[in-house]
């Protein structure tokens, strides 16, 4: 079975401040896929990165960063320099390998967390 | 591109009425799926289908719940009779799988349909 744990309910922040939201997930298989997605007032959810098992290398997209670390099963997102726009809540999700049906990609979600970003 | 389209935006029902939610996906996305998500809580799968077909319908209550995508394009999600607990917002998403291998799993979301049950 696959679930994935955001600790973190809430976080508040001031403006410019950098904040770490943390992602511990689980999962028998040896390859799957981890993503984070954003979901504002607005409700609809917005892709934000996907990483490959076999990946591991750390990426940074302008504000944006994510540490994968495999031996402690940990998908973080850092966003550096925070903005009001960044409020939002934020889910970490798994899926699956690629099967011949297509039904492990469905996504496991977390149960997400909810930033609030003060001017 | 256009995203997914829902509607309607907001239902408010009494329970043990139906209730009907519809979707589009983007257009020549092969898979479609429906989430359902109460408040506080992430977005939990409720059926896949692949063109027309089910590929994964375990988490749907096929008690009340009802799905279809006929021609596999649109796609009604039904809630008959409706519960209060049933009250929450229901994602549709669509992703390329199983073309475009790239980007197959990801999923592209609507705005959602908000269910309130009274």
């Amino acid at each position: 079975a696959q679930k994935v744990t955001q600790a973190q309910t809430e976080i508040s922040v001031v403006e410019k401040e950098d904040v770490t939201l943390d992602c511990v997930y689980e999962t028998r298989d040896t390859t799957y896929y981890l993503f984070w997605y954003k979901q504002p007032p607005s409700g609809e959810l917005v892709f934000l990165i996907r990483r490959n098992s076999f990946d591991e290398q750390n990426e940074i997209s302008g504000r944006y960063s994510w540490n994968f670390q495999k031996s402690t099963s940990s998908f973080n997102f850092t966003i550096t320099a925070s903005q009001v726009v960044d409020s939002a809540v934020y889910f970490c999700a798994l899926s699956g390998p690629r099967n011949s049906g297509g039904s492990n990609y469905k996504l496991t979600f977390g149960k997400g967390t909810l930033l609030t970003v003060n001017p | 591109e256009a995203g997914v389209a829902q509607s309607p935006r907001y239902k408010i029902i009494e329970k043990r009425q139906s209730v009907a939610f519809w979707c589009n996906p983007i257009s020549g996305h092969a898979t479609l799926y429906w989430y359902q998500q109460i408040l506080g809580q992430g977005p939990k799968l409720l059926i896949q289908f692949q063109n027309n077909g089910v590929v994964d319908d375990s988490q749907l209550p096929k008690d009340r719940f009802s799905a279809e995508r006929l021609k596999g394009v649109d796609s009604t999600l039904k809630i008959q009779p409706a519960k209060l607990e049933d009250s929450a917002v229901y994602l549709c998403a669509s992703s390329p799988f199983p073309r475009g291998a790239s980007g197959a799993n990801v999923l592209t979301f609507g705005a959602g349909s908000r269910l309130t049950v009274l």
